[in-house]
């Protein structure tokens, strides 16, 4: 199947730094790819859905200043948590898809977040 | 509301064996039901699909089946290898009614030898 890279796969932070996430498609030409956050013993939750040059979607709930996608080209889309807190510690894991079909999403190894 | 339910956390079975993870849905726009794997630190790897205008779809040891009326569907692996353990989550999306892909809690199954 495709790959798709993430970078880094653990960070620990400061609480109030920024973060950034990146997620490569390492093989194919990416037009969306998705950020998904995991808390322990849950689901996979969307967070966002970014097309290559244009703005993110983001779903309820999730503060769109406090995650910033940029999606600048067609094999890489970049997560920044800005001014991070405990409570973003969590699992992010990005996934990317071609043409646009959502059904085929090949998904990142996962970046690991601890805010201390 | 979780519109996907994985109501087993966790799974153990005896190698060589069926094992069958169950996986209930309640969003009718649904059309579209995956099958991952995922190993701890890992994201997560694609295994199977089923669409909707089918009832079974099988690959090597996978199948997967969906019964449309009761919003269920479940994932055989058959036989039952120690390499299978790992949590198995359900997904679903509604590709025709445009709703993103939602993920049950997973179950972790222990394939045991």
């Amino acid at each position: 199947g495709a790959v798709v890279s993430q970078h880094p796969s653990w960070v620990i932070c400061k609480s109030g730094t920024s973060v950034k996430i990146e997620c490569r498609s390492l093989d194919f030409q990416a037009t969306t790819m998705f950020w998904y956050r995991q808390f322990p013993k849950q689901s996979l939750m969307l967070m966002a859905t970014s097309n290559e040059g244009s703005k993110a979607t983001y779903e309820q709930g999730v503060e769109k200043d406090k995650f910033l996608i940029n999606h600048a080209s067609l094999t890489l889309s970049t997560l920044t948590v800005t001014s991070a807190h405990p409570e973003d510690s969590s699992f992010y894991i990005c996934s990317a898809s071609g043409q646009g079909a959502r059904e085929t999403q090949y998904f990142g190894p996962g970046t690991r977040l601890l805010v201390l | 509301d979780q519109q996907v339910k994985q109501n087993s956390p966790s799974l153990s079975v005896q190698e060589g064996r069926i094992s069958i993870l169950n996986c209930d849905y309640t969003n009718s726009m649904f059309d579209y039901f995956l099958w991952y794997k995922k190993y701890p630190a890992e994201g997560p790897t694609f295994l199977i699909s089923i669409s909707s205008i089918k009832d079974k779809n099988e690959d090597g040891r996978f199948t997967v089946f969906l019964n449309k009326s009761a919003k269920h569907l479940s994932l055989h692996i058959v036989p039952s290898q120690p390499g299978d353990s790992a949590v198995y989550f359900c997904a679903a999306l509604g590709v025709s009614g445009n709703t993103p892909l939602v993920f049950g809690k997973g179950t972790r199954l222990s394939v045991i030898a």
